[in-house]
């Protein structure tokens, strides 16, 4: 079983329209986070959730919304996409109460902005 | 504002070399010090270092914390082509339980 999954793993759309990439982990981590990686390979936090709080990269545009159902989810909503929104978004999560900062990253999900 | 700043940017060695990456950081209250390496796809866990857990080994990957540097190291002996990746140095600081990333070391290793 795949322990941070994330669907689609290729996203080629349009600029102006709207998407979401699904983001589930089966192994019982509290903490769930979104990270954009750029063409030079740099991570960048965009957001993380823990029991119910979120916390916002203040220099991610507000048309990337997070939403997590549940603990096991955290899905990642763009609105109205821009071409400079084209890079490698991972999922990824943690068990930050136990102290351990350790992520598990799902595959990636290539998103291509035409 | 946390910095993590790893050297070199990009490395090539052959087959059978001994190679050691930096990371060095700036931030408020360390926690602890995650080396990540990255292949095609996903980052996976190497090692977390802490105060209490200044060295990691396994097999040929090894790491030393220096908290009096602020700095640490991954060290990989008889490189294998298989090791070629990006490796991403990430630090935890403060009262945040997100760590910040390196730009990583490209290692490219030839046969």
């Amino acid at each position: 079983d795949t322990a941070v999954s994330q669907t689609p793993k290729y996203l080629v759309t349009q600029m102006g329209n709207d998407k979401s990439i699904k983001c589930e982990q089966n192994l019982g981590h509290d903490t769930m986070y979104w990270y954009k990686q750029d063409s030079k390979k740099f991570l960048k936090i965009m957001f993380s959730y823990n029991n119910k709080e979120l916390i916002i990269n203040e220099t991610v545009p507000n048309r990337f919304s997070p939403k997590s159902p549940d603990k096991a989810h955290l899905n990642l909503h763009i609105n109205s996409l821009e071409l400079g929104d084209s890079a490698v978004y991972f999922c990824a999560s943690s068990q930050v109460s136990t102290g351990n900062y350790g992520y598990t990253f799902g595959s990636g999900t290539r998103l291509t902005v035409v | 504002e946390d910095k993590v700043v790893q050297s070199p940017l990009s490395l090539v060695v052959h087959e059978g070399d001994t190679v050691t990456l930096n990371c060095s950081y700036e931030v408020t209250n360390f926690r602890s010090l995650l080396w990540y390496k990255q292949e095609k796809k996903a980052p996976t866990f190497l090692f977390m270092l802490t105060s209490s857990g200044i060295e990691k080994k396994s097999g040929r990957l090894s790491s030393i914390l220096d908290k009096k540097e602020l700095s640490s190291i991954l060290n990989i002996t008889a490189t294998q082509t298989g090791d070629s990746a990006i490796y991403l140095c990430a630090v935890a600081s403060g009262g945040s339980y997100i760590p910040t990333f390196g730009r990583g070391t490209s290692l490219i290793v030839h046969p």
